[in-house]
Parts: C-alpha cells; sequence; structure tokens
C-alpha cells in the first residue's frame, strides 16, 4: 500500500523568498510517479510538478523543483521567489505504474506568503 | 497541460433528490477518469475509477447504488448522487487522465461544491 505524508499543516513565508513543503512517501512498488497539486481556496487542484522514480534529475517547471530523495523516500517541493499568489494548499500524490493509476494524497500544507 | 471540465460548480438540493455531476475532458480523450470526495479542511478521498465502457470501480466504503458513475464516451463521465441527504453535502472533483503524456498526470475540474438541505 502507498502512504504519503506531509508534516506540515501550515507555513509562511515572506513575499519574494525561497520554500520547501515537505513530502515523504512510503510504496514498496519500483516503479512510481510523484506528484504535487496547488489548491486555491476557489478548490481547483492545480498540476505543478511530476517526478518519476526512475528520474535521476529533480524535476523543474518554471519557479516550482522537486528535491527528490529517493533512498530518504522524500519529495520535498521548493517554491521560489514566493509571490502572493502562492497562498494555498500544497498536496503531494504519488502514483504507482500500473494498474488503475489512481493518487494516493498527502494531508496536505498551508502555505500563507506575507507581504 | 490538459482542461477538465465539470460542471455544475455549485448545487444547492433538497434532501432525497438525485444530483448529477458531469466531468468533461475538452482537449483530450480519457479513458480512465476519477472522482473524489473533499470534506472542509481534509485531504481529497477517491471514490471510485471511471472506465469508459464498463462499469466503474468503487472505493471501500463508497456506496455503489448511491453514487452511480456513468462513463458514456471518451470526454464524459458522469456522478449522480442518488437521494441526496445533508450528510451528502461536500466538495466533489474529478480528474481525467491524460494518456498523451508519458507520466499520464491527471488533471482535474474545478470541482462541484454540493449542499443538500
Amino acid at each position: 500500500a502507498q502512504k504519503i505524508t506531509q508534516t506540515q499543516p501550515g507555513m509562511f513565508v515572506q513575499e519574494k523568498e525561497a520554500v520547501t513543503l515537505d513530502c515523504t512517501y512510503d510504496t514498496s512498488d519500483q516503479s512510481y510517479g510523484l506528484f504535487w497539486y496547488k489548491q486555491p481556496s476557489s478548490g481547483e487542484m492545480i498540476f505543478l510538478i511530476y517526478q518519476g522514480s526512475y528520474d535521476e534529475q529533480n524535476a523543474t517547471e518554471g519557479r516550482y523543483s522537486l528535491n527528490f530523495q529517493k533512498a530518504r523516500k522524500s519529495a520535498n517541493l521548493v517554491i521560489s521567489a514566493s509571490q502572493l499568489g502562492d497562498s494555498a494548499m500544497y498536496f503531494c500524490a504519488m502514483r504507482a505504474e500500473g494498474g488503475a493509476n489512481n493518487l494516493f494524497f498527502g494531508t496536505g500544507t498551508r502555505l500563507t506568503v506575507i507581504p | 497541460g490538459a482542461v477538465v471540465s465539470q460542471h455544475p460548480s455549485w448545487v444547492i438540493c433538497k434532501s432525497g433528490t438525485s444530483v448529477k455531476i458531469e466531468c468533461r475532458s475538452l482537449d483530450f480523450q480519457a479513458t480512465t477518469m476519477f472522482w473524489y470526495r473533499q470534506f472542509p479542511k481534509q485531504s481529497l478521498m477517491l471514490m471510485a475509477t471511471s472506465n469508459e465502457g464498463s462499469k466503474a470501480t468503487y472505493e471501500q466504503g463508497v456506496e455503489k447504488d448511491k453514487f452511480l458513475i456513468n462513463h458514456a464516451s471518451l470526454t464524459l463521465s458522469t456522478l449522480t448522487v442518488t437521494s441526496a441527504h445533508p450528510e451528502d453535502s461536500s466538495f466533489y472533483i474529478c480528474s481525467a487522465r491524460d494518456g498523451r503524456e508519458i507520466q499520464e498526470t491527471q488533471y482535474f475540474g474545478p470541482g462541484t461544491r454540493l449542499l443538500v438541505l
């Protein structure tokens, strides 16, 4: 079974600073994918970034980067140059490759960007 | 990224009525769609996996006769909450898997807030 753990219920960051949101996972699968989604107050889930378990390089998408440490089973999201619009809930999710391919979500971290 | 729409975004209904929620993939075909439920300040809970042309696969504890799912085409899945009760009030959100991508990202609709009076 897959399990995603986000230990930070809430985080604060100063505008223009960088912030790291933690995510650890547990799985017995050899092949899996890790995702981060952003959920603003409107409720929509916005895909941010993906990391495959066999990818040797950390994924990057604009201001988002994923610090993937496979041996430690962690997939932390780093947001650089925080903006006020980054204030939202952030969910880490994992998908085992093959089978139904459904996502397992963590409990989320609420990020607040302070002006 | 791919676009998924969901309709309606808000619905208020009386107890005992049925409510249908539509989920559409607008610019890609999705053989698999997923339905989630989210309570306030909680994470997403998978309700069922919707497969085009076949029966949905429900997660443990989800009543299939209560939450009817129909995936009639490659771009449309519907969730019908039958005989809704106040405890069914929640945020329902669908996603569709984009098979064109190597990582087959799940893209989400904007969600539907259901309030049963």
